[in-house]
């Protein structure tokens, strides 16, 4: 009965790889969000998407392409992967965008380590 | 140039000590929300304000939002050792210039020691 999950919860990889990373969630919510956790744990935005449509797109090299085939998947692909890459990245989801003062579903979370 | 800032960064209190956590910004939100998050897990809403000068109380939290909607703060009284956690303030700005985004604080790490 997760809400959004998020796999893998660990991935370790070396610099140059391609990897992805999956969400999904099963709450019917119309918007879903990809962020970024440093290890300061500021949490920044990186890219949103609104009933498979890309909403959001912050400054984010496009090494990082962000796919929803559908409106209850949200995937994260980077290609080269890069030291500065290091970081725990969360899914999450909200019902719609009309009103940020909805809540936002985060997943468990994905830490990548880039060797 | 950070948006939301928090202070204190780190706190670190005794079981049963009272604390505040600030939120500030020079930016204007349409709400603000508080979020909690546990190692290891994603974030968890705990309060969402809307209006200026707003006061919510979730059990010993109380919460909020400054008269100008600039800044907020959380207050918790005679916390216990499962308020341990980072708390991330988050704010979104007017829907027609963000698309409905948050942009979040820089977190307050609290350890609250038996």
């Amino acid at each position: 009965d997760t809400a959004v999950s998020q796999t893998p919860k660990y991935l370790v990889t070396q610099m140059g790889n391609d990897k992805s990373i999956k969400c999904e969630q099963n709450l019917g919510h119309d918007t879903m969000y990809w962020y970024k956790q440093d290890s300061k744990k500021f949490l920044k935005i990186m890219f949103s998407y609104n009933n498979k449509e890309l909403i959001i797109n912050e400054t984010v090299p496009n090494r990082f392409s962000p796919k929803s085939p559908d409106k209850a998947h949200l995937n994260l692909h980077i290609n080269s992967l890069e030291l500065g890459d290091s970081a725990v990245y969360f899914c999450a989801s909200r019902i719609g965008t009309s009103g940020s003062r909805e809540t936002q579903y985060f997943g468990p979370g994905t830490r990548l380590l880039v060797l | 140039t950070q948006l939301l800032e928090q202070s204190p960064q780190f706190l670190s209190i005794q079981e049963g000590e009272n604390l505040t956590v600030y939120c500030n910004s020079s930016s204007v939100f349409s709400s603000l929300q508080w979020y909690r998050q546990e190692p290891g897990e994603g974030p968890v809403l705990l309060v969402t304000v809307v209006t200026g000068g707003e006061v919510k109380k979730l059990k010993r939290l109380t919460f909020q939002f400054g008269d100008a909607r600039k800044d907020s703060s959380l207050h918790i009284t005679a916390a216990q050792t499962g308020d341990t956690g980072l708390y991330l303030c988050a704010g979104a700005l007017p829907y027609n210039t963000n698309a409905g985004k948050s942009t979040f604080g820089d977190g307050t790490t609290l350890t609250v020691k038996p």
